[in-house]
Formats: C-alpha cells, structure tokens, sequence
C-alpha cells in the first residue's frame, strides 16, 4: 500500500519562509492534499493539488509536486507565530478517495 | 453549508466500560465517512468508513465497531473498552475528490 513520509519537525524564526516536504510511494497517486491541526483540535484542509499540475498557489501558501520523485512540499511565506501547528501530509489515489496521511510535520515559529 | 459535529469533546472512561461516540453531517446528503483514530505517535489510523445506511467497512480488526443508522449519523462503539482504546477520535466526511472535512475531535481517555 501507499506509504506516505514526513520529517517530525521544523523550526523557523518568524518572518521567514517554511518548507514541509512528503514523500510517498505510490506512482498512481492522484489527489495530494495538505491539512493543518492546531492543539487539540480536528484537522483543516489547507490546498489539495491534482496529479496533472506542478505548483498550485494559494495567498502564503505554495504547493510543489515533483512526481518524478515522488515528492511535495508545503512552502508557507512570511511565517507568523499562528502558523506554528502540526502539518499533514494526504495522498489518494483515483478509485479510492481514501487518502494515507503522514504522521505529520509539527511546525514550530518562535520570534 | 456543510458541517460536522463530533461529541463528546473529551470523555474519561474507565477500562471494561462501554464506548459511544456520534458524529453527524448537516447540509449534505449521502455522504462518505469516516472514523480515524490518531494515537500519541500522531499519525492517522483509519478504523471505519460507510458509504451510506448500514454499510461499514473496518480497516482493522480490533476492539471498536460502528454503526450508520441514519444517513448523515455515523457512531462509534465499544463493548468493553481497553487501556490501548485511549486516544484521539475524529469523524470526517468527504462528498468529492477535494478532501475530508474533520469534526473537532472526541479525546478518551481510558483509565
């Protein structure tokens, strides 16, 4: 099965940009999504992007797929202190819109 | 628009006792879903998911089981809890290919 890889963490200084990256396994993945959880809270969706496109842009957020590698990152610019949450990666194939998660990326901003 | 609503926020229950946890979609019909369970380690286990009344299907076999009686109710339960129960219990739904909408989450706690 699909077998979706995140790093634990990440540090950034306020104002700077963050990079989450995933990795997954399955060539035939067709819907990649990211999600955001704060403290004990339910997951958001933040962006979703299609297998057919490269980079999806949405305000701070940009969204690169590489399906060559098997690769997506999360780049959020100008990182504030309410971005500091755990991020996580989603991917689906079609026929199935279940999607495998990472364990998520904790994303934390200090000052 | 679409919304989920997931109770109890938190529950503390002791070992051997019964488990029910409801989740219900308003301003949709018909739709997928879904009960994930995310243990400390963070990642997202998917326990069940229904595609409409009375159709369950469990991804692992363990201690939980659910229920859809209603079109837009999906329930979670258990007979006998266990300690290794205790975690963070999210119900989602998914109408199309663009992600879940997560309710707020249940924390048990079993003790």
């Amino acid at each position: 099965g699909e077998d979706v890889e995140q790093s634990l963490f990440l540090s950034v200084r306020e104002g700077d940009s963050s990079v989450i990256n995933c990795t997954y396994t399955d060539s035939s993945s067709t819907y990649l999504y990211w999600y955001k959880q704060e403290p004990g809270a339910g997951l958001q969706l933040l962006t979703y992007i299609f297998s057919n496109m490269d980079m999806k842009q949405d305000q701070r957020l940009t969204v690169l797929l590489n399906k060559k590698d098997k690769h997506l990152s999360l780049r959020i610019a100008d990182t504030q202190t309410g971005d500091s949450a755990i991020y996580f990666c989603a991917v689906a194939s079609g026929g199935s819109y279940i999607p495998t998660f990472g364990r998520g990326t904790s994303l934390i901003v200090h000052p | 628009s679409q919304t989920i609503h997931q109770w109890p926020a938190t529950l503390v229950q002791p070992v051997g006792s019964p488990l029910s946890l409801e989740c219900t979609v308003e301003g949709t019909s018909n739709p997928n879903l879904y009960w994930y369970r995310q243990a400390a380690g963070r990642g997202l286990q998917l326990l069940f998911y229904s595609v409409g009344i009375g159709q369950i299907s469990s991804e692992v076999p363990q201690n939980l089981s659910a229920s859809r009686p209603q079109d837009r109710q999906f329930i979670l339960s258990s007979k006998k809890l266990l300690l290794s129960d205790s975690g963070f219990y999210l119900c989602a739904w998914a109408g199309e290919p663009h992600g879940y909408t997560f309710g707020s989450g249940t924390r048990l706690t079993v003790v």
